[in-house]
Parts: structure tokens; C-alpha cells; sequence
């Protein structure tokens, strides 16, 4: 069965550069959920969009923008990168209707030098 | 207090043992998920729950939507099953809370020594 596919799989990149994560959601899942989480820490939630909107928004820096598109697949965009952006990115995604849980990413493994 | 409480934190075991790791929470949820991460590596589902029980090869989840706790069970353990496991609860519709994102439990380190 398809999963839920994220690119790149490993990223290095030089403080205040760019980066672009994307994340392909499985089909009919309308829901896509960006988490980063830090070296030993738990998953913090960043944002998340339903059909194309940005439906939920938590601790995502104002450096950090994202948005999903008409095929549904998301895209986050972090500039000016510090060291303390160097994370495990993981999506998720869902159906936003009814009881059902999420379909996860294995993640984007992004390193700041 | 954390509304996902897992134990033990870590946990070792000798190879062949078997394993298991509580997960308790205080909302009511939509779906509870087993998660296994491996020291700088990404998330892998192993199961998502709303009701009873699931079994994949050695794996085994139960949930009891009434005591809102949940089992991970390993059974002829091995040492590539060391990892994090990780449970995280999606809230129901009705918790007062997003029903869209997830709640994370700190997770149980478990180490299986051959």
C-alpha cells in the first residue's frame, strides 16, 4: 500500500540558508501535519492544512512557511536556518472527517552546520 | 500532567523476553497509535487503535477504550527491537479539544541485550 512519502530523506544545509521539505500524503487523505522533532525531544506540532487551507497552526517560527496544493502534497519552507532548526520533519496525514488516524512520513533528517 | 502517560520510561530486556509497554490517557480519543522511532532514525507505525486488539508477526496492541489504556507487547524479543516506542492519541470529536492533532507520550526507550 502507498505511504505517506517525504523527500528529502537526509538534508545538510549552512546557517542562514533555505530549505524546502515536501511530503506526498496517501490518496484521498485531505489532512496533511508537519512535527518537528529536536534531538531528544518530543514531536511539536507545526502546522497543518486541510483542502489546501492552513487549518491549525502551533509553534512554527515565523522563518517557517508551508502550504499544500491542489494534488494535496505539502511543501514547509524554512529560511534564514539556525542551528536549532536541525530536527527530525515529519508528516502525517488523514482524513479530516470521522475517527481515523493518521498515515505517517518517515520524516526529512535536517542538519544545520 | 502530560495527557499521555507511558511506562515504564526504559526499559531492558535479554533477548527471547517478552515485553510490555503501558499507555495511559485522560481524553476521550478518536485513534491511539504505536510508534517506533531507532536512535536518529524516523517514525514507523506499528499500529493505530480504536478498539480491541492487533497483532502483526511478534507485535501485539490492545486498547480498552473504558480504562482509556493501551498495551504494546513484544513477544520473543530480539536486539532489533531496541528503539523508542511511542504512543499518541488523536482526541474524539467531543474532548474539548482539536480533534487533529496528536498528543504524544514521552515514549519508552526499550533496550534488548542479546
Amino acid at each position: 500500500a502507498a505511504g505517506v512519502i517525504q523527500s528529502p530523506r537526509h538534508l545538510i544545509k549552512e546557517k542562514r540558508e533555505t530549505a524546502t521539505l515536501k511530503c506526498y500524503p496517501i490518496p484521498r487523505h485531505d489532512t496533511v501535519y508537519w512535527y518537528q522533532q529536536g534531538p531528544g525531544q518530543d514531536p511539536q506540532f507545526l502546522i497543518s492544512f486541510y483542502e489546501k487551507m492552513q487549518s491549525d497552526k502551533g509553534s512554527i517560527p515565523d522563518r517557517f512557511s508551508a502550504q499544500q496544493f491542489s494534488d494535496y502534497h505539502s511543501e514547509l519552507n524554512m529560511s534564514s536556518l539556525e542551528l536549532g532548526d536541525s530536527a527530525l520533519y515529519f508528516c502525517a496525514s488523514s482524513p479530516r472527517q470521522g475517527n481515523y488516524g493518521y498515515t505517517f512520513g518517515s520524516g526529512t533528517r535536517l542538519t544545520v552546520v | 500532567k502530560n495527557e499521555v502517560e507511558q511506562s515504564p520510561q526504559n526499559l531492558t530486556a535479554q533477548e527471547g523476553e517478552f515485553i510490555t509497554i503501558n499507555c495511559s490517557y485522560s481524553v476521550g480519543i478518536s485513534a491511539l497509535h504505536w510508534l517506533q522511532q531507532h536512535p536518529g532514525g524516523g517514525i514507523v507505525s506499528l499500529f493505530m487503535l480504536s478498539s480491541g486488539k492487533k497483532k502483526h508477526g511478534r507485535l501485539i496492541a490492545t486498547i480498552n477504550i473504558q480504562e482509556k489504556h493501551s498495551s504494546l507487547h513484544i513477544t520473543a524479543s530480539h536486539p532489533r527491537d531496541s528503539a523508542v516506542y511511542i504512543c499518541a492519541v488523536r482526541p474524539g470529536w467531543n474532548s474539548g479539544g482539536s480533534n487533529y492533532k496528536l498528543t504524544f507520550g514521552k515514549g519508552t526507550l526499550l533496550t534488548v541485550n542479546p
